[in-house]
C-alpha cells in the first residue's frame, strides 16, 4: 500500500492565482480530511469528507473548496491564492466504524507559498 | 466547542533525561486520544492512543500517555529520551460520532547531543 499520497510537494503561487492539491488514498478509507499546519497553531481542519459525495467544513474553510466524487481523491481546491493561505497543507484519511474511526493517516504534506 | 492545550511550546533537553509533555482538552463526552509525532521534513505519524481500557498506553519508540478523566489529561512520557527524539509532538482529540480531530498547538521537543 502506498497510504496517502500529496502532490505536488511544493509549489508556488502568485496572489489571485488557483490550482488543485491532489489527495489520494489506496486503503479504502471513507473519512479523509484536509489540515493546514501554520506554526504555532498546530493543525486545523480545514474540510473533511465522510464519504464519496459527501463533505463538509471544519475549522478554517473560506477560500477552499472540496468534492469527493471517489473514495480514493479528496482534491483541494484554492480558487484565488492570497499570502494568508501560506501554509503546509496535509491530507488524511481513516476508516470508519467504532471509535477506530479517528485514528488518521496522514500523507506527507504539501507546502505553499503564495506571493 | 472542543480545544486541545499543549502548555509547553518548546522543551530543550539533554540525552537521557526524562521527558513530560502536558496535553489538557475539554470536552464532556466520551474522546479519543491520540498522541503524533512529526520528524522534521516529515508528515505525522501515530506514536500511541487512547480508544478505551487501561489508562495508561504505551506507543512506539519507548513513549507512553496516562489518560486522567478526571482531569482531563493525556501526557505524554519517556523515561530517558535521545536526540532522534528531536521533533514536533501533537496531541489530538476526537469525538466517536465524527472523523474530526482537535489537534494542540504542538511541542517542539530538541534533544542536544
Amino acid at each position: 500500500n502506498a497510504g496517502v499520497t500529496q502532490t505536488p510537494k511544493f509549489q508556488v503561487l502568485k496572489t489571485g492565482q488557483s490550482m488543485t492539491l491532489q489527495c489520494a488514498q489506496d486503503m479504502n478509507h471513507e473519512y479523509m480530511s484536509w489540515y493546514r499546519q501554520d506554526p504555532g497553531m498546530g493543525l486545523r481542519l480545514i474540510h473533511y469528507s465522510v464519504g464519496a459525495g459527501i463533505t463538509d467544513q471544519g475549522e478554517v474553510p473560506n477560500g477552499y473548496n472540496v468534492s469527493r466524487s471517489t473514495t480514493e481523491d479528496f482534491p483541494l481546491r484554492l480558487l484565488s491564492a492570497a499570502p494568508s493561505q501560506t501554509s503546509v497543507y496535509f491530507c488524511a484519511s481513516s476508516s470508519s466504524g467504532g471509535r477506530a474511526y479517528n485514528e488518521q493517516f496522514f500523507g506527507p504534506g504539501t507546502r505553499l507559498t503564495v506571493l | 466547542a472542543q480545544s486541545v492545550s499543549q502548555h509547553n511550546h518548546h522543551v530543550i533537553l539533554s540525552e537521557a533525561a526524562s521527558l513530560e509533555l502536558g496535553c489538557n482538552y475539554s470536552y464532556g463526552g466520551t474522546v479519543n486520544l491520540f498522541w503524533y509525532v512529526q520528524y522534521p521534513g516529515q508528515h505525522l505519524q501515530l506514536l500511541l492512543k487512547y480508544f478505551s481500557g487501561d489508562p495508561l498506553v504505551k506507543g512506539i519508540k519507548g513513549f507512553e500517555a496516562e489518560f486522567i478523566k478526571s482531569k482531563f489529561s493525556f501526557n505524554l512520557r519517556k523515561p530517558s529520551v535521545q536526540w532522534s527524539d528531536t521533533a514536533e509532538y501533537f496531541c489530538a482529540v476526537g469525538s466517536g460520532n465524527t472523523g474530526k480531530l482537535i489537534f494542540g498547538q504542538g511541542t517542539t521537543l530538541q534533544v542536544k547531543p
